[in-house]
């Protein structure tokens, strides 16, 4: 079955680097983009950016380019988010999501993550 | 890119039917068909509950139902039941090619 699943639980501090890990599998890499959405705490949903493996090209959200990074490993379909210069405001739940790329594109997210927390604190 | 605008809340009784809004602009939601929700309980992941303004994926009650009119798109969950109780997010493409969210509305089974 297809599943997405991420690396662990990550404190840091203040102007450090995360780098958060997504594993899939059960379904062929290429064919569906992956996004990042992020969620602080008691707070709603907002989208990172997204990497299509099969490229790799990336789009991030405007507010955090420059700090963004999306890496894929072919070879354990394996994708990764790296956020760096953190600050207090950037600790949230990380997820990925995959949304179907093959010979059209869904613009919807369909499979998620379980969720990475990051707390970033001195 | 701002947050398409959501009611913080949003209540009723078990059996009733009620109704979600997302508004945003005509560069997002009112530009196209490509508007999601996904419904989210505590300390999960969000789930897909509707795809393409109008759409259900495989798995997902008939009890949810989408639409849009114009700049708004709306979910509706009828036959409200205490499982429904979770924060509900829409999404939409954007004409900047990024996707943008709803600031959520949580709905309480009174």
């Amino acid at each position: 079955q297809v599943q997405l699943v991420q690396s662990g639980a990550e404190v840091k501090k203040p102007g450090a680097s995360v780098k958060v890990s997504c594993k899939t599998s059960g379904y062929t890499f290429t064919s569906y983009l992956i996004h990042w959405v992020r969620q602080a705490p008691g707070q709603g949903l907002e989208w990172m950016g997204v990497i299509s493996p099969s490229g790799p090209s990336t789009t991030y959200a405007q507010k955090l380019r420059g700090r963004l990074a999306f890496t894929r490993d072919m070879s354990t379909s394996t994708v990764y988010m790296e956020l760096s210069n953190l600050r207090s405001d950037d600790t949230a739940v990380y997820y990925c999501a995959r949304e179907y790329s093959g010979s059209f594109r869904d613009y919807y997210f369909d499979n998620w993550g379980q969720g990475t927390l990051a707390t970033v604190s001195s | 890119q701002s947050a398409l605008t959501q009611p913080a809340s949003v209540s009723g009784s078990p059996g009733q039917s009620i109704t979600i809004s997302c508004t945003g602009t005509t560069s997002d939601v009112g530009g196209h068909t490509l508007v999601s929700w996904y419904q989210q309980h505590p300390d999960k992941a969000p789930k897909l509950v509707v795809y393409d303004v109008i759409q259900r994926p495989s798995g997902v009650s008939n009890r949810f139902s989408g639409s849009k009119s114009g700049n708004t798109a709306s979910l509706t969950i009828s036959g409200l039941q205490a499982e429904d109780e979770a924060d509900y997010y829409c999404s939409s493409y954007t004409s900047s090619r990024t996707f943008v969210f709803g600031g959520g509305t949580k709905v309480t089974v009174l």
